[in-house]
């Protein structure tokens, strides 16, 4: 069974800083997607990266996929309170499901 | 473009009894999936259904099933509740074509809490 682990697992910093989640997997990623989840909602994708190497940059987050394909990272920059939530990678296994990391949750401070 | 509506949004029942959830997916999306959501476990893949078919599902004993309709609505069920069924029992709808579904999007409903007592 593939597990998707994310580090940490609680963040709390203050308005303004930088920081970094990572999602890493014991399998190779098919292709993998961050999400973002706010209290009472469902999970929001955020972005899919499917190359190794690849780079994608939204607004403030910037994500990273490993060469190898088993590890990903999230990096906020300069962030706002309004970043606030539950970080959660997920992988398609290429066989109608997705498997979710066991997530992020991240507080911003004003 | 309506969202995905899970219905209902908050239930209470007790050991032993039955629930049966709702969703429905965004228009003309096909692929309906359930995810079940605790602290402890996280974000745990239940089914998945494509044109009332099952395709796949995850590691959940026979007591929570599900179906799907002809108008791609979705319900799933769970019978002899237990404690450690309270969670957030949320719904995906996905624009799958009937292939994998790599690069997919999921559109995430809001979810229905279930507290078991």
């Amino acid at each position: 069974t593939q597990l998707l682990e994310q580090s940490p697992q609680f963040l709390s910093i203050q308005e303004g800083e930088n920081l970094t989640v990572y999602c890493n997997s014991s399998s190779v990623f098919s292709s993998l997607q961050w999400y973002r989840q706010e209290p009472g909602e469902g999970p929001v994708l955020l972005v899919t990266v499917v190359t190794g190497g690849e780079v994608k940059k939204l607004k403030r987050l910037t994500f990273q996929f490993g060469d190898a394909r088993k590890d990903s990272s999230l990096h906020i920059t300069a962030a706002q309170p309004g970043d606030t939530g539950l970080y959660l990678c997920a992988e398609t296994s290429g066989t109608y499901k997705y498997i979710f990391g066991t997530g992020t949750r991240l507080k911003v401070l004003a | 473009k309506a969202g995905v509506t899970q219905t209902p949004r908050y239930l209470i029942k007790t050991r032993g009894q039955q629930v049966t959830l709702s969703c429905s997916p965004i228009s003309g999306h096909r692929s309906v999936s359930w995810y079940q959501q605790t602290p402890g476990q996280g974000l745990q893949f239940l089914f998945e259904y494509f044109s009332e078919t099952q395709r796949n599902k995850g590691n959940f004993p026979g007591r929570f099933s599900g179906r799907q309709f002809s108008n791609s609505r979705s319900e799933m069920n769970v019978s002899t509740l237990e404690l450690g069924d309270s969670a957030l029992y949320l719904c995906a709808s996905n624009g799958d074509a009937g292939v994998a579904l790599i690069n997919n999007e999921q559109f995430f409903g809001p979810g229905t809490r279930l507290t078991v007592l």
